[in-house]
């Protein structure tokens, strides 16, 4: 059964990067027939699509965090990492990554991690 | 952007009932939609794939229609345990997009 685990510091200082990690149990991030991304849930609003890619593919990002947002992958851990830079009150949110099967669109997601709770905050 | 609007945002149903939450698109998303279930402090689940397929393991009760623009999540003879955040994703148009989501309460 796959797993995704998000993990990283629950605060986070104002103008500082936010770092994230998702170890992935279950499956390997390296098949190519799925992609790997990240969510996120501020307080009171819609869930929002931050980023994502897929094995030996150039990562998407949404365009407007694209300036401030890194996603990178660890196929030795199989794991996968967010880093968004420049962080205000406004990115404090839960951060979600799931996996989505490589088929027709963009990033319909099938599993995802039970999320982690990051603040900003000083 | 594509913009999901869903409504109810907050629901209160009794254990029986049928219950239909609605996820309107901004633009033509054919059917390219999804659901999902969240309960507190677990991972969401999905439950509906591509408008109408339910994800084996959901139980039938569970069902998905619409196309274009207008998509509904129907509960039919809703029970306790499906006491949940349920929201719905377009992955038709970049960026994918997310509908604000509906909290359902069983009385």
């Amino acid at each position: 059964q796959l797993q995704l685990q998000e993990s990283g510091p629950g605060l986070v200082k104002p103008s500082e990067t936010l770092s994230l990690t998702c170890t992935v149990s279950g499956g390997s991030i390296s098949f190519t027939s799925y992609y790997w991304g990240w969510i996120r849930h501020p307080p009171g609003k819609e869930l929002e699509w931050i980023g994502g890619f897929k094995y030996g593919g150039s990562p998407y990002y949404h365009p407007s965090l694209k300036s401030r947002v890194t996603i990178s992958l660890d196929t030795s851990k199989n794991q996968f990492s967010l880093r968004l830079s420049s962080v205000t009150a406004a990115d404090t949110a839960a951060y979600y990554c799931a996996r989505a099967p490589n088929k027709s669109g963009w990033f319909p997601f099938d599993y995802w991690g039970q999320g982690t709770l990051v603040t900003v905050s000083s | 952007e594509t913009t999901l609007t869903q409504s109810p945002a907050f629901m209160s149903a009794t254990p029986g009932d049928k219950v239909n939450i609605s996820c309107k698109a901004s633009q033509d998303i054919d059917d390219d939609m999804n659901w999902y279930q969240q309960k507190p402090g677990e991972a969401a689940i999905s439950i509906i794939q591509e408008t109408t397929s339910l994800v084996p393991g959901i139980p039938p009760r569970f069902s998905g229609s619409g196309y274009g623009t207008d998509f509904t999540l129907t509960i039919n003879n809703i029970e306790s345990e499906d006491a949940a955040y349920y929201f719905c994703l377009q992955y038709d148009n970049f960026p994918p997009t997310f509908g604000g989501g509906t909290k359902v309460e069983i009385k």
